[in-house]
């Protein structure tokens, strides 16, 4: 089945630092892929998605773009803000179901 | 606002008791998912429905979790005799079937489950 491997967490970054929140995957086919943000006390946020090779993912200055050759989704900001401390997700895709799996996430803290 | 929307926002109840916890998807969704999340981890598949079919269940759902979804629109997941392992947060998410691509995923903002 497919399967995500997420950068674990905390990291720490002043504000203004640039962000790369690393997701290799594997999978047969072309699954697509997400971001999903959780912020303190609430569920979870569609960050960004893209859908197939060479796609990019693009929302509230994330970006992510679909790596075939690398079967990367790497998450990145060019200057993170204290509101973008969060939990990030890159789930895998369950087949037929739609499925979503999770893992632990990467939890981020910007600090002024 | 015409995102997920679940009620209560927070229950605490006694070791014992059952709770009820409603979930109502995005109006024309026709996928339904509930989720468990407890505190530091991702959270956990536990079902899903298209329409009103429960197509599949995890091995977490123990015989004292059951969820419906009686008209197909919005769903219920109650927990007979809880136990201090339920507490955490349930989350429910809602999606749009069709085509070939994965359609995403939109949660609602849970509810905090706390078993004393």
């Amino acid at each position: 089945g497919n399967s995500v491997t997420q950068m674990e967490g905390p990291v720490t970054l002043s504000e203004e630092a640039f962000l790369t929140i690393n997701c290799t995957y594997t999978a047969t086919g072309y699954p697509s892929l997400f971001w999903y943000v959780q912020y303190p006390g609430e569920g979870l946020q569609l960050l960004l998605k893209a859908t197939k090779a060479d796609d990019k993912g693009s929302n509230k200055g994330f970006e992510a773009t679909y790596r075939k050759e690398t079967t990367s989704f790497h998450l990145e900001k060019g200057s993170v803000q204290v509101s973008d401390s969060a939990v990030y997700f890159c789930p895998s895709e369950g087949g037929t179901a739609s499925k979503l799996t999770f893992g632990t996430g990467t939890r981020l803290q910007v600090t002024l | 606002d015409t995102g997920v929307s679940q009620d209560p926002r927070h229950k605490i109840t006694k070791r014992g008791q059952n709770v009820t916890f409603r979930c109502d998807p995005i109006s024309e969704h026709n996928r339904l998912y509930w989720y468990r999340q407890t505190l530091g981890q991702g959270p956990e598949f536990l079902t899903y429905f298209q329409n009103e079919a429960q197509l599949e269940k995890s091995r977490l759902l123990s015989d004292r979790f059951s969820a419906e979804r009686p008209k197909g629109s919005f769903s219920t997941l109650e927990i007979q005799r809880t136990e201090q392992g339920d507490s955490a947060m349930y989350l429910c998410a809602s999606s749009l079937t069709g085509g070939v691509v994965v359609s995403p995923l939109h949660f609602g903002n849970g509810t905090r489950l706390t078993v004393t």
